[in-house]
């Protein structure tokens, strides 16, 4: 089974400003990495796949980046809408489908 | 634009079955090669996948699972199912369905909304 590290569990930033959320495979995933939004009470969104490819409609603020086993998701000059909960989720080797723990994005 | 919906009851005894269903509304499950998936979320803990069904009725399943699971699919009520036997309290959580994404690759959206299920006499 393939662990995903997600760091750092809580990241604290000020509207405006920008967010690098990181995470980590335990062996190379190659570009098989997708990055979800979540709000509670929400339905998980999709955000990136491919590691580095927008899924449709969300906005050209959030990027991603990475390949093997380090990954970075990055959100330019925050939203208040963007104040969630991110994972990142591996679909390179599965079963099982492996996701890591998550990054709360939390306003500063 | 396709939606899910879970549904089922929120309150399952211990050693009981866990049923719930996903129904899938402005769009055809059966009309579409993607695949469709159960997850769940632990109160505190992250999203762990529970297995997919193809519409074929083939499944895969998450093997880290203590209590046994079946997907099923039935393309005549537009509807997918989770059921999983022998439940324990460790099997609290927030249900979701969610469809494999369009680009290809094994990522899911859209997802529900989810439901809680609480196992517990």
């Amino acid at each position: 089974e393939i662990v995903m590290t997600q760091s750092p569990a809580t990241l604290s930033v000020s509207p405006g400003d920008r967010a690098t959320l990181s995470c980590r495979a335990s062996q190379s995933v190659s570009s098989n990495l997708a990055w979800y939004q979540h709000k509670p009470g929400q339905a998980p969104r999709l955000l990136i796949y491919g590691a580095s490819t927008r899924a449709a409609g969300i906005p050209a603020r959030f990027s991603g980046s990475g390949s093997g086993t380090d990954f970075t998701l990055t959100i330019s000059s925050l939203q208040s809408e963007d104040f969630a909960v991110y994972y990142c989720q591996q679909y390179d080797n599965w079963p099982p489908i492996t996701f890591g723990q998550g990054t709360r994005l939390e306003i500063k | 634009q396709l939606q899910l919906q879970e549904s089922g009851p929120g309150l399952v005894k211990p050693s009981e079955t866990l049923s719930l269903t996903c129904t899938v509304s402005a769009g055809s499950i059966s009309s579409t090669s993607n695949y469709w998936g159960w997850f769940r979320q632990p109160p505190g803990k992250g999203l762990e996948w529970i297995g997919n069904i193809y519409n074929s009725g083939s499944t895969f399943y998450n093997p880290s699972l203590k209590s046994p699971v079946t997907i099923s699919v039935d393309t005549s009520k537009n509807q997918f199912s989770l059921k999983l036997n022998s439940v324990t309290a460790a099997d609290t959580a927030v249900y979701y369905c969610a469809r494999q994404a369009h680009y290809g690759g094994s990522m899911f959206d859209p997802w529900g909304q989810g439901t809680l299920v609480t196992v517990s006499s």
